[in-house]
């Protein structure tokens, strides 16, 4: 089944530390999105990339580092530049062109410690 | 200004009710447009896109309007499992070398009760 898949599901960080979040498309869509999601809130992106070896910043993306290497990978690092990294990070894709929608991962719960 | 705002919500309903959610952009180049739904503590799911000419799905009608740069959703006799967050999407995607996002509104919060 085509799909985006995040892992892992639920991660623990201590304070201080870098951490890595997967993200896989099997779509072949061309963009690929970062968000971040607090409780109550809603989403507010903090990169995208429309073509590989390219991403642009979003609206948060201070203490926040990605790579788009291959088209279907847009692993995302939270730095420990990131003050208060704590939340729901949900990764999307779509195609690039057109009037088209984006599709979800089931999103990482990242919990500083 | 935020590039997409939504009415702040809560909206508490019976069943039954007709609810509508507002949306308004900012960037007049705004290609496309959608309202998702968001289950608590899951990930976004698409509840339909939204065309100019209006387009409605069994209970739910979405409107845009270009000219005032806004769009809404109608729910119509709301179901306890209408209970959401709706999230208003919007794609300015403008094609050709110029690179598109999408930005999502804060979300509305629907309760349908008993």
């Amino acid at each position: 089944d085509g799909g985006i898949t995040q892992s892992p599901k639920y991660l623990f960080r201590k304070e201080g530390q870098n951490v890595t979040l997967s993200c896989e498309q099997n779509l072949n869509h061309d963009a690929m999105y970062w968000y971040r999601q607090d409780p109550g809130q809603g989403l507010r992106l903090i990169y995208y990339s429309q073509i590989v070896n390219d991403f642009q910043k979003g609206d948060i993306a201070e203490g926040y580092s990605v790579s788009r290497e291959k088209k279907e990978s847009f692993p995302l690092t939270v730095t420990s530049a990131q003050k208060n990294p704590t939340a729901f990070y949900l990764c999307a894709s779509s195609e690039y062109r057109g009037p088209t929608e984006a599709f979800f991962g089931q999103g990482t719960r990242l919990t500083v410690v | 200004r935020k590039e997409v705002e939504q009415d702040p919500g809560p909206f508490n309903v019976p069943e039954g009710a007709t609810v509508a959610f507002n949306c308004t952009y900012s960037n007049s180049a705004s290609q496309s447009f959608f309202w998702y739904r968001q289950d608590c503590r899951k990930e976004p799911k698409l509840l339909m896109s939204v065309y100019s000419s209006g387009n409605e799905d069994g209970r739910f009608t979405a409107q845009l309007n270009r000219a005032s740069q806004y769009i809404s959703l109608l729910i119509r006799d709301s179901k306890l499992s209408d209970s959401a967050t709706y999230l208003c999407v919007v794609n300015s995607n403008a094609g050709g070398t110029s690179y598109g996002k999408l930005t999502f509104g804060q979300g509305t919060i629907l309760t349908v009760h008993p």
